[in-house]
């Protein structure tokens, strides 16, 4: 079946530093792709939809600037979290191909 | 707006009871699609199922079943003679009406259910 590859599972950054996301579709061409936030015991909220070709849409109180996503391709998203702060530690996960299929999920800590 | 409401933040039970994760949603459309997963403390989500707001039949796969009902705009889900592995967090979800054409998903998460079962 479709499969959707995240990486990496698991980053630790210095605040200030960016880091980046990948989010692939291994067997299937994604022209959209979701970005959803988990923080700690909560549940998962959208951040932004991914177009490939085309800017994201961001969900309200979402900071673009500070979550750059990227779709260059019909099989890859990036979602780069620019001068990452403590409070941006989180769970990040991607679905593609029909929405409901979900990468690994990558956990960030910003120290 | 849609809305996932998960009443139980926890339950716990011992192994081979049986037990009942309650779902219940809102939404104006009506077309619509609802989802259950699994999180295990590793934090992938698992897919368990999909239902299409068309198809009130419940649905039975293994000790996992379903039951929808529209009238009262529920979806929930036993397990049946639970076991450890099925310790996790369950999410309910809910997807708005796919847009003409569309074939992707922008999911609504209910606050989710922690399952504790005991040996």
């Amino acid at each position: 079946g479709a499969v959707v590859s995240q990486h990496p599972s698991w980053v630790i950054c210095k605040s200030g530093t960016s880091v980046k996301i990948e989010c692939r579709s291994l067997d299937f061409q994604a022209t959209t792709m979701f970005w959803y936030r988990q923080f700690p015991k909560q549940s998962l909220m959208l951040m932004a939809t991914s177009n490939e070709g085309s800017k994201a849409t961001y969900e309200q109180g979402v900071e673009k600037d500070k979550f750059l996503i990227n779709h260059a391709s019909l099989t890859l998203s990036t979602l780069t979290v620019t001068s990452a702060h403590p409070e941006d530690s989180s769970f990040y996960i991607c679905s593609a191909i029909d929405g409901y299929t979900f990468g690994s999920g990558t956990r960030l800590t910003v120290v | 707006a849609q809305k996932v409401t998960q009443a139980q933040t926890e339950i716990s039970v011992v192994e081979k009871e049986d037990v009942t994760l309650d779902c219940v949603y809102e939404t104006r459309d009506t077309t619509y699609y609802l989802f259950w997963y699994k999180q295990p403390p590793s934090g992938e989500l698992v897919f368990l199922i999909r239902r299409n707001s068309f198809d009130e039949q419940n649905e039975i796969s293994g000790r996992y079943s379903w039951n929808f009902q529209k009238s009262t705009s529920s979806f929930n889900f036993t397990i049946t003679a639970s076991q450890v592995v099925d310790s996790a967090v369950y999410f309910c979800a809910l997807s708005e009406a796919r847009s003409s054409g569309g074939s992707n998903y922008k999911l609504t998460f209910g606050k989710g259910t922690l399952l504790t079962v005991n040996p």
